[in-house]
């Protein structure tokens, strides 16, 4: 079982609407929760980072943790073609190291 | 200021060549990492120095050499690389660990190509 898993995309959506994406982990100690955006060719840029169970907002996105099911979701809402990228779902447990999913490529379309 | 500064952006080297990508953290960050991405993959963890010692080498072959000049700098030494070692070579750094402290922020990237 890998540590980070995240849904296998990849995911389309038509612009305006929510996407979600979903990441779930196997490490029960695992303490801090983080979304990634990367387009292609460039580096992997930080835009949620969850600490405690329930919701937290920024902008369009909304990160949600349930740490009792091992669960970590993104939700993008309105999406924008220039959300097309793949989103990287990074765990940080015990071992204090991240561990990323193998991501999930979101294509956004006019 | 959340800026993680690599160079160069892009290497081309041989497999006799020795080269050293260069990472440069004005965040006052006490935890640096070396990662390697390949395409359409995830991020790779080789290397984690924190307090500018190293702490953890995920068991990565010695023709990658770490080095932590001081707090802010991280250097990877590359010698008598393969082709398979081509790939994105990403540097991030964070304050530390435990809750935001654990939030890592990356460089650019170097995209390394062995011929």
């Amino acid at each position: 079982q890998k540590e980070v898993e995240q849904n296998s995309g990849p995911l389309s959506v038509p612009e305006g609407a929510i996407a979600s994406l979903n990441c779930t982990y196997s490490d029960r100690g695992s303490q801090s929760f983080f979304w990634y955006r990367q387009y292609s060719g460039k580096s992997p840029e930080l835009i949620m980072s969850i600490y405690s169970n329930g919701d937290k907002e920024d902008g369009r996105f909304t990160a949600q943790l349930n740490k009792a099911s091992q669960y970590v979701s993104l939700l993008i809402r309105d999406s924008q073609p220039s959300d097309s990228a793949t989103y990287l779902c990074a765990v940080s447990g015990s071992a204090r190291q991240l561990t990323f999913g193998s991501g999930t490529q979101l294509t956004v379309l006019p | 200021d959340t800026e993680v500064t690599q160079t160069p952006k892009h290497l081309v080297m041989g497999m006799t060549n020795k080269k050293s990508l260069k990472c440069e953290q004005h965040m006052g960050h006490r935890a640096m990492y070396w990662y390697k991405q390949k395409a359409k993959k995830p991020p790779e963890l080789m290397f984690v120095y924190s307090y500018e010692k190293l702490s953890i080498n995920e068991s990565v072959p010695s023709r990658f050499s770490p080095e932590c000049p001081n707090s802010s700098l991280l250097n990877l030494h590359l010698h008598a690389l393969q082709p398979e070692d081509s790939a994105l070579y990403l540097c991030a750094s964070s304050q530390g660990w435990g809750g935001k402290d654990t939030e890592a922020f990356f460089g650019q990237g170097t995209r390394l190509t062995v011929v």
